[in-house]
């Protein structure tokens, strides 16, 4: 079945960096843009970024614009967000979630999520 | 930027009875060229990633109950659970993805919970 699951997660202190990761099986992952979205504890979701299917274009949040970074490694089926400069208000569950449309140049909705992976920025 | 505001934040129903939710849009998410609105509801429950329930405003994604409608256009959404069941009790968001044409950031409403009276 299709399945995202996400790691890397952990605690760091302001200033300090974390690489996530999401491992994609069930799809053709090379075939789907994949989005990062985020949601603080008690708040509700706030998309991050997005990369295209073939990771050809990356999109982003002005509030992580230029500390994050999204790539991918379709020969492993493999997300990443790269977080730079990280602070408190970084602090949420971030997901990995599939696009809905194969082979596109352009970003719609989320058909699947992973679980998240929990992110804490805190000294 | 879109945003998108939902309302209420919460509301209490009755098992049996509806529920309705509404999104409205900073501007319209109604595409011209293909004259689809660009609006999706997610469903959270507690502890649990979203779920996708309805996407182009009013398609309900494969293995949603139909007891889940979506409806409207241009810049007012709304979301009705018709028959509020026990596991209906989670938040749900809108999001936009109009924003893809030009491009600037997918939005999501604050959400809005709903709980059994």
């Amino acid at each position: 079945q299709v399945q995202l699951v996400e790691s890397g997660g952990g605690v760091v202190q302001p200033g300090g960096s974390l690489r996530l990761s999401c491992a994609a099986s069930g799809f053709t992952f090379s075939s789907y843009g994949m989005h990062w979205v985020r949601q603080a504890p008690g708040k509700g979701l706030e998309w991050v970024a997005f990369i295209r299917y073939d990771g050809s274009n990356k999109y982003y949040a002005d509030s992580v614009k230029g500390r994050f970074t999204i790539s991918r490694d379709n020969s492993k089926n493999t997300l990443y967000l790269q977080m730079n400069s990280l602070r408190a208000e970084d602090t949420a569950v971030y997901y990995c979630a599939k696009d809905c449309a194969p082979v596109s140049l352009y970003y719609y909705y989320m058909d699947v999520w992973g679980k998240g992976t929990t992110v804490t920025v805190s000294s | 930027d879109i945003v998108m505001t939902q309302s209420p934040d919460s509301l209490a129903v009755s098992l049996g009875e509806r529920a309705t939710i509404n999104c409205k849009s900073s501007q319209s998410v109604l595409y011209s060229s293909n004259n689809k609105n660009y609006l999706a509801w997610y469903q959270q429950k507690p502890g649990q990633p979203p779920k996708l329930l309805i996407y182009w405003a009013s398609t309900r994604e494969s293995g949603v109950p139909d007891r889940f409608s979506g409806s409207g256009s241009g810049t007012d959404f709304t979301l009705t659970i018709s028959s509020l069941q026990a596991e209906d009790v989670a938040v749900y968001y809108c999001q936009q993805y109009y924003s893809t044409h030009t491009p600037s950031p997918l939005t999501f409403g604050q959400g809005t919970k709903v709980e059994i009276k």
